[in-house]
């Protein structure tokens, strides 16, 4: 089945301690992202994926790593998590520019 | 200002109505529609897709954009309380080696019986 599959799907963490989030996407897309989604705010991008080794920042990128070392993978690394960064996140992929996005099922992140 | 306006609603209809959903734009550069699904804890799924002004119809499903008054919608006929989820219009401009996905922020739906 192509998807795209996320983990941990909830995640309770202090201030400070390091954590990776897992995404890969089994469809041989090019394009991937990350998406932090808040009430009022909507889906807002973090950053994005081009290809193996292309990486850029979205719009709020701030606290957030990414890694794109093969072309199926794509983790969300937060290295000192703070609680302004409790959110539900989604990890997307796409077969290139101007096409649809196929959506994880989300990681619900509480930095206490 | 924000790029994409929708309406957050919840918008509460009984089951059989016509849902008419809204979303607003202000850069002319969005080429690219796009109106996605998304079930509570759930990711969004893509529902239609559309490029030109116009209609494009998919099953219950009518998108509509009207690129000269920046405007897009999604229509739903006959509508099923199955069809109870959150409806995100998003928009893609192309940077030339980057495309930007710029989503609404949403709009609840509630199908009653």
């Amino acid at each position: 089945e192509a998807q795209v599959t996320q983990n941990p799907r909830y995640l309770i963490t202090v201030t400070g301690k390091k954590l990776t989030v897992t995404c890969s996407q089994n469809m041989n897309h090019e394009y991937m992202s990350w998406y932090r989604q808040d009430p009022g705010l909507g889906l807002r991008q973090i950053y994005y994926s081009m290809n193996v080794e292309v990486t850029d920042k979205g719009d709020v990128p701030e606290g957030y790593k990414v890694s794109r070392k093969e072309k199926r993978n794509f983790p969300l690394i937060l290295e000192s998590p703070s609680p302004n960064q409790t959110s539900l996140y989604f990890c997307a992929s796409s077969l290139g520019l101007g096409i649809g996005y196929t959506f994880g099922s989300g990681t619900r992140l509480t930095v206490v | 200002q924000k790029e994409v306006e929708q309406d957050p609603g919840p918008l509460s209809v009984p089951e059989g109505a016509i849902v008419s959903l809204n979303c607003t734009y202000s850069n002319s550069a969005f080429q690219y529609f796009m109106w996605y699904r998304q079930y509570s804890r759930k990711g969004p799924e893509l529902l239609m897709y559309t490029y030109s002004s116009g209609n494009k119809e998919d099953g219950r499903f009518t998108a509509q954009v009207d690129k000269s008054s920046k405007y897009i919608s999604l229509f739903i006929r006959d509508s099923q309380p199955s069809d109870s989820a959150t409806y995100l219009c998003a928009m893609i401009r192309n940077t030339g080696t980057a495309s930007k996905l710029t989503f609404g922020t949403g709009t609840r739906l509630q199908v009653t019986l």
